[in-house]
């Protein structure tokens, strides 16, 4: 079975620091991969995602992510956080035979000034 | 017009209303779908629509009915809910291409639902 794991449920990081958020996949089959964003009382904005290709993965706002095979990791990434950064963050992967896409639990991501 | 709209934002319903959720989209999009969200939660996938016909209903109640009357709209008819169906629910929508597994899905603002 696919699945998707962010393993922290919270990050802090104050202003102008690098951000990471964590996440690691289990699916047979190649994966692609998703990177969403959710701030309150809003619905999903897509961020990023892997498909093939170059492992660093450029998206919206300045994020980046970085797909790592022998890890199985995909960790979002971005050198210096704004306190506007501060949201809801959801990796999700999808095989590449199915068409159902799979949310990781959410990452609550908190920038300080 | 890339956005995808739902309306209304906020509903209220007693267990023996009916009501519906609407989701409008004119990006062209053939996939659109309808997830449920708790709060802190990630969404959970109800339905989807692919060329206007139900390819996926993850084993939702009856109580909840979705209809597709053409290529931009999705509706979702409620009777009889209970209070746990309270959430947030979210529409969304993605291109159907060859190899469309990949193609990423837009979402809707969403409807916040309380159930009395």
């Amino acid at each position: 079975a696919q699945s998707v794991a962010q393993p922290e449920d919270q990050v802090n990081v104050a202003e102008g620091n690098p951000l990471t958020v964590k996440c690691t996949y289990s699916v047979s089959g190649n994966p692609y991969l998703f990177w969403y964003v959710q701030y309150p009382n809003r619905g999903l904005q897509f961020l990023l995602k892997y498909i093939t290709g170059d492992n660093l993965v450029k998206g919206s706002y300045g994020f980046e992510a970085e797909f790592n095979k022998s890890q199985t990791s995909f960790h979002l990434k971005k050198p210096s956080a704004l306190v506007s950064d501060s949201a809801l963050y959801f990796c999700a992967v999808i095989r590449s035979s199915a068409s159902k896409i799979i949310f990781g639990s959410g990452t609550r991501l908190s920038i300080r000034p | 017009d890339t956005e995808v709209t739902q309306t209304p934002k906020h509903l209220v319903m007693g267990m023996t209303n009916k009501k519906s959720l609407k989701c409008e989209q004119h990006m062209g999009h053939r996939a659109m779908y309808w997830y449920k969200q708790k709060a802190k939660k990630p969404p959970e996938l109800m339905f989807v629509y692919s060329y206007e016909k139900l390819s996926i209903n993850e084993s939702v109640p009856s109580r909840f009915s979705p209809e597709c009357p053409n290529s931009s709209l999705l509706n979702l008819h409620l009777h009889a809910l209970q209070p746990e169906d309270s959430a947030l629910y979210l529409c969304a929508s993605s291109p159907l291409t060859s190899g469309s597994s990949y193609n990423e899905q837009f979402f809707g603002p969403g409807t916040r639902l309380t159930v009395l």
